[in-house]
């Protein structure tokens, strides 16, 4: 099994709102991933968490507060966005290598949020 | 240095034809190249990776061909149908120790191919 689960797949919020997204894998994984995917763009890198331990933020503003409560699940918490923060919001996983090779990453299927 | 730069921006081919996608980086500390396609509305799906010390890998239709020298890789879509078309996106993967990889993606091909 593969499968990255992202909850929900649509999302419509107002710029005072919270929210949070859902991410849930069951492949033992132990590196996690937010991706930020505008219209007709690559995937942009977010946060990384390996060990459910916060491992990277790619300078992501505070509004954006991501969580790991443990080895499966992700979760990223909204607050007080802005309209050009509407984007599809991707989770990834892959294994962690304590060699320096590279590995797979596996791709939910996104939020798509839309901030109004 | 962690850019991979791809190549067209969109391509056209005919049903059974081949297509062609190319890609580029500079980092040579990058040691995974996967390619990833993308429908609309849905998250990217792994399809074929290749690492630096094969020349070239082959799954189905899909084949990778990986220049080390040049550093330069690219994904062939053999006998291409309408239900190849999609965005595709080459990456590399910086390594993290101990953490995982960073995926560095390329700007991204859309494909259409017409019946």
């Amino acid at each position: 099994d593969t499968e990255v689960t992202q909850t929900p797949k649509h999302l419509v919020m107002g710029m005072t709102n919270k929210k949070s997204l859902k991410c849930e894998q069951h492949m033992g994984h132990r590196a996690m991933y937010w991706y930020k995917q505008k219209a007709k763009k690559p995937p942009e890198l977010m946060f990384v968490y390996s060990y459910e331990k916060l491992s990277i933020n790619e300078s992501v503003p505070s509004r954006f507060s991501p969580e790991c409560p443990n080895s499966s699940l992700l979760n990223l918490h909204l607050h007080a966005l802005q309209p050009e923060d509407s984007a599809l919001y991707l989770c990834a996983s892959s294994q962690v290598t304590g060699a320096l090779r590279g590995t797979e990453a596996f791709f939910g299927q996104g939020t798509r949020l839309t901030v109004v | 240095q962690q850019q991979v730069k791809q190549s067209p921006q969109s391509l056209i081919v005919q049903k059974g034809g081949i297509s062609i996608i190319n890609c580029a980086y500079e980092n040579t500390a990058f040691d995974y190249f996967p390619w990833y396609q993308q429908f609309p509305g849905k998250g990217p799906a792994l399809l074929i990776a290749i690492r630096p010390d094969v020349s070239e890998k082959k799954e189905g239709r899909f084949t990778i061909s990986f220049n080390k020298s040049a550093k330069q890789f690219s994904l062939h879509i053999m006998d291409s149908q309408p239900g190849d078309s999609a965005t595709y996106f080459c990456a590399a993967v910086g390594r993290l120790y101990n953490q995982g990889g960073k995926l560095i993606f390329g700007q991204g091909t859309e494909l259409s191919v017409k019946p």
